[in-house]
């Protein structure tokens, strides 16, 4: 298996740009996390879906993010606009029980 | 609402000393406890897991034990090396959902 797959793995855009970030998760995985990590905050949850429903989206900043998983293979987290403070690493991780398995992430810069 | 408190960092240690980093956490129910470990440049990965009370999970020559009467669930390793310099993430989770509460994280780093 692959394991996660995310793309891009680095991305580089101007202040209000739009961003969209994907993600493909394990085959066979039923639940679907997006992360955002920073050094001033850690590791945070933005959302995360179970069989591509939303179930938990507290974790979201602003209306400026969004999340969509059309399908069991695939999610986007999109930013619009996208501001200098969203620059971090963004890790897309699946899991089918407890048990997390992540993907190598997106570093965003938002100049 | 669960928590984790973690030990902070960062920790510097020489090569084969012994290691410990703490870990408690707060749960409503009885959480299944991971510590997950990031090098530098990588997601997250599972490095060991315990599911009930007094297990004891183990990976790569680092332990930890599921200690429900403390909550707690300490990493340790008897004699670090620098391929360990890493971050190192303790985590409960439910056994009723999936969502995971990772602590701030501890950087790990082994000199020669």
């Amino acid at each position: 298996d692959a394991g996660v797959i995310q793309s891009p793995r680095h991305e580089v855009t101007e202040m209000g740009q739009e961003v969209t970030l994907r993600c493909k998760p394990i085959s066979g995985h039923n639940s679907l996390f997006w992360y955002r990590q920073t050094m001033m905050r850690g590791l945070e949850l933005l959302i995360y879906f179970n069989n591509n429903v939303p179930i938990d989206d507290s974790g979201m900043p602003e209306d400026r993010f969004s999340a969509k998983m059309p399908n069991a293979s695939f999610s986007t987290l999109k930013i619009q606009p996208s501001e200098p403070r969203d620059s971090a690493v963004y890790f897309c991780a699946s899991s089918s029980q407890y048990e997390q398995y992540f993907g190598p992430g997106t570093r965003l810069t938002v100049t | 609402g669960n928590s984790v408190t973690q030990m902070e960092g960062p920790v510097t240690l020489s090569e084969e000393a012994f290691l410990t980093i703490n870990c408690t956490y707060t749960a409503t129910g009885y959480p299944s406890l991971f510590w997950y470990v990031q090098y530098p440049g990588e997601g997250l990965q599972l490095l060991l897991k315990a599911t009930k009370a007094d297990d004891k999970g183990s990976n790569k020559g680092f332990e930890a034990t599921y200690r429900k009467e403390t909550t707690s669930f300490h990493l340790e390793k008897g004699s670090v090396q620098v391929s360990d310099s890493a971050v190192y993430f303790c985590a409960p989770i439910e056994n009723t959902g999936n969502q995971f509460y990772f602590g701030t994280g501890t950087s790990l780093t082994v000199i020669p």
